[in-house]
């Protein structure tokens, strides 16, 4: 059974600090997913990465994938408050899982 | 257009009512999902209708039923739910079940259900 773990759970960060969130799986998987969650609201696409060694950036985001490592990562660089949120990350295809999600918190 | 609409927003409804979820699309998507999810907790894939046909039924207990009328609309029925079932309904819609490398699932805003 595919698992997918994230850490860390919680994260508070200071504004204008980088950080990095990790997500590890267990089964070999073509598609990794990155979701943004704010309270109360539904999920945001934020990436998809297909191959070992894709890297997308989408402003202040970065987001990579180690196949063979079944790792992606997801890094935060000089964070500001409008970060603030729960990041999921998600593997599979049709039967998507996801990990238990990070809750981040940007203060000034 | 990338937006997947859900009805209601809000629900509440007792232990032996019946009542229905309603999620529709105009992307052109082929699948569409329904997900659970407790507060504070990951999305839970419910169901998967792929090409308007159920391919995917993750043990769920039979007072949810789906119901998948045509490519644009997914439903899901409720009957005889228990507190416990209190949740955020979530639906979802993407290009074709998983079978396109690039696709991605696009997430409505949700209905958020209490069992009283």
């Amino acid at each position: 059974e595919l698992k997918v773990e994230q850490n860390p759970l919680f994260l508070s960060m200071q504004e204008g600090k980088n950080y990095t969130i990790y997500c590890n799986y267990s089964t070999t998987s073509d598609r990794l997913y990155w979701y943004r969650q704010d309270p109360g609201k539904s999920l945001e696409s934020l990436f998809v990465l297909l191959s070992n060694g894709a890297v997308k950036q989408e402003g202040r985001l970065m987001a990579s994938l180690d196949t063979k490592a079944r790792l992606s990562t997801l890094h935060i660089t000089a964070a500001v408050h409008d970060l603030s949120a729960t990041y999921f990350c998600a593997v599979g295809r049709a039967d998507m899982r996801f990990g238990a999600g990070t809750r981040l918190t940007v203060k000034p | 257009d990338t937006e997947v609409t859900q009805t209601p927003k809000h629900l509440v409804m007792g232990m032996t009512n019946k009542k229905s979820l309603k999620c529709e699309q105009h992307m052109g998507h082929r699948a569409m999902y329904w997900y659970k999810q407790k507060a504070k907790k990951p999305p839970e894939l419910m169901f998967v209708y792929s090409y308007e046909k159920l391919s995917i039924n993750e043990s769920v207990p039979s007072r949810f039923s789906p119901e998948c009328p045509n490519s644009s609309l997914l439903n899901l029925h409720l009957h005889a739910l228990q507190p416990e079932d209190s949740a955020l309904y979530l639906c979802a819609s993407s290009q074709g079940g998983g079978r396109t490398l690039q696709e991605t699932q696009y997430f409505g805003p949700g209905t958020r259900l209490l069992v009283l």
